[in-house]
């Protein structure tokens, strides 16, 4: 098993430009999950989803989207990247039950220039 | 509001010394807790979690976490820290969603 993937692991953007990242698990889960990593600020969570089809909002969703069209895979989309949006992006995913381990991917580096 | 604190932002130990990384939380009722450590460059792997009963948990690499519900602690602590301990740990709870403290960057020297 892979467990959690992300794609790309690097990416540096223009403002104003836009892109997806992917996060694939191979384990699963019902419930995925997007934070960001900023120094000092821990991580915080975009955006997260519940099951196929569905996305809820997490605790800074503002700037991105999110589509889970297909059980193993969260997109995150930026329509229009700032600078503020760059940061280390981390992908999650769990079980459903609280009890559940949450595992994480290896992360992306967005850069926006 | 509820939240995770981590109060101390970095931290320094000798190798061979004793080391405990505090977290409070600010619920309402008891969450599962949860520690994290992170190495440079790295995701997140879980040392260990707490979801009820015996308040000591032990998890991986040596460490374990006390819960203290009269002080909304969740600490961690390990008897003899070693080199490769030096990381960064974040304390985490779980309500409705996962909710991470800022950090405790762990610094060891020799």
């Amino acid at each position: 098993n892979a467990g959690v993937t992300q794609t790309p692991k690097f990416r540096v953007l223009k403002t104003g430009q836009s892109m997806t990242l992917l996060c694939a698990q191979d384990m699963n889960h019902e419930y995925m999950y997007w934070y960001r990593q900023d120094p000092g600020m821990g991580l915080r969570l975009i955006h997260y989803s519940v099951g196929e089809g569905t996305t809820a909002k997490g605790e800074v969703p503002d700037g991105y989207n999110v589509s889970r069209l297909k059980k193993q895979n969260f997109l995150l989309g930026l329509e229009s990247a700032a600078p503020s949006q760059t940061s280390v992006y981390f992908c999650a995913s769990r079980r459903r039950g609280p009890q559940e381990t949450q595992y994480f991917g290896p992360g992306t580096r967005l850069l926006v220039l | 509001a509820q939240s995770v604190t981590q109060p101390d932002i970095h931290i320094t130990v000798s190798e061979g010394a004793s080391l405990e990384l505090r977290c409070n939380y600010s619920y309402g009722a008891t969450p599962y807790l949860f520690w994290y450590v992170q190495s440079p460059g790295q995701g997140l792997q879980l040392l260990l979690k707490y979801f009820s009963g015996d308040t000591l948990v032990q998890g991986i690499k040596g460490f374990e976490a006390e819960f203290k519900r009269s002080q909304s602690s969740f600490n961690l602590r390990k008897p003899s820290v070693h080199w490769s301990d030096a990381a960064e740990y974040f304390c985490a709870v779980l309500k409705n969603d996962m909710r991470f403290g800022a950090g405790t960057r762990l610094t060891v020297k020799p």
